[in-house]
């Protein structure tokens, strides 16, 4: 089945660490996104790539980064210097750009810092 | 900048009522709008879209008419039921102010429960 995979399903993190959220997709996608839920708020970007090797800022980047070094993969880290990264983590990807094409949704990650 | 505005919720409904969640939207150009639904604990999943004015989307009973004279696109259904219990995002993908990049901009959601 094609799909996209996120691990963990549930992160601790103490506060100070670096942590590094996995995303792939085997649906040959060329556009990954990475978006951070809360309550109350919607969904806000974090990062997204539009082809390997390549990705840009979204409205929310600082104390996040990212690689594309693979088509199908496109990990998170999020840094010490992130202030409240308590959060729902979600992954998507898309055939081109969210123009007209659909984005599929990672089930995410909820991460906890301690 | 886009936003999207929905109706603040939660929605409680009883099974088989009319569904209505309202959805508005500023953007600088023409956007493509979409209703995503969010079931507990599980990521988001495309419900339903519309790219151009006058279009109609429509998916598992769910419809939503592209108003580009109200800026809207409002979710309705006829007869909801349990199983319709989720949190729902309106968005929007318009092109960036003098790029070629499109992104997706959600409206906050809107918590739906449906009692039997």
């Amino acid at each position: 089945d094609g799909g996209i995979t996120q691990s963990p399903k549930y992160l601790f993190r103490k506060e100070g660490q670096n942590v590094t959220l996995s995303c792939e997709q085997n649906l040959n996608h060329d556009a990954m996104y990475w978006y951070r839920q809360d309550p109350g708020q919607g969904l806000r970007l974090i990062y997204y790539s539009q082809i390997v090797n390549d990705f840009q800022k979204g409205d929310i980047a600082e104390g996040y980064s990212v690689s594309r070094e693979k088509k199908e993969s496109f990990p998170l880290t999020v840094t010490s210097a992130q202030k409240n990264p308590t959060a729902f983590y979600l992954c998507a990807s898309s055939m081109g750009l969210a123009g007209v094409n659909e984005q599929f949704f990672g089930p995410g990650t909820r991460l906890t810092v301690l | 900048g886009d936003s999207v505005t929905q109706m603040e919720g939660p929605v409680t409904l009883s099974e088989e009522a009319f569904l209505t969640i309202n959805c508005t939207y500023t953007a600088t150009g023409y956007p493509s709008l979409f209703w995503y639904v969010q079931y507990p604990g599980e990521g988001l999943q495309l419900l339903l879209k519309a790219t151009k004015a006058d279009d109609k989307g429509s998916n598992k009973g769910f419809e939503a008419t592209y108003r580009k004279e109200t800026t809207s696109f409002h979710l309705e259904k006829g007869s909801v039921q349990v199983s319709d219990s989720a949190v729902y995002f309106c968005a929007l993908s318009d092109k960036s102010s003098g790029g070629s990049n499109y992104k997706l901009t959600f409206g906050k959601g809107t918590l739906l429960t449906v009692n039997p």
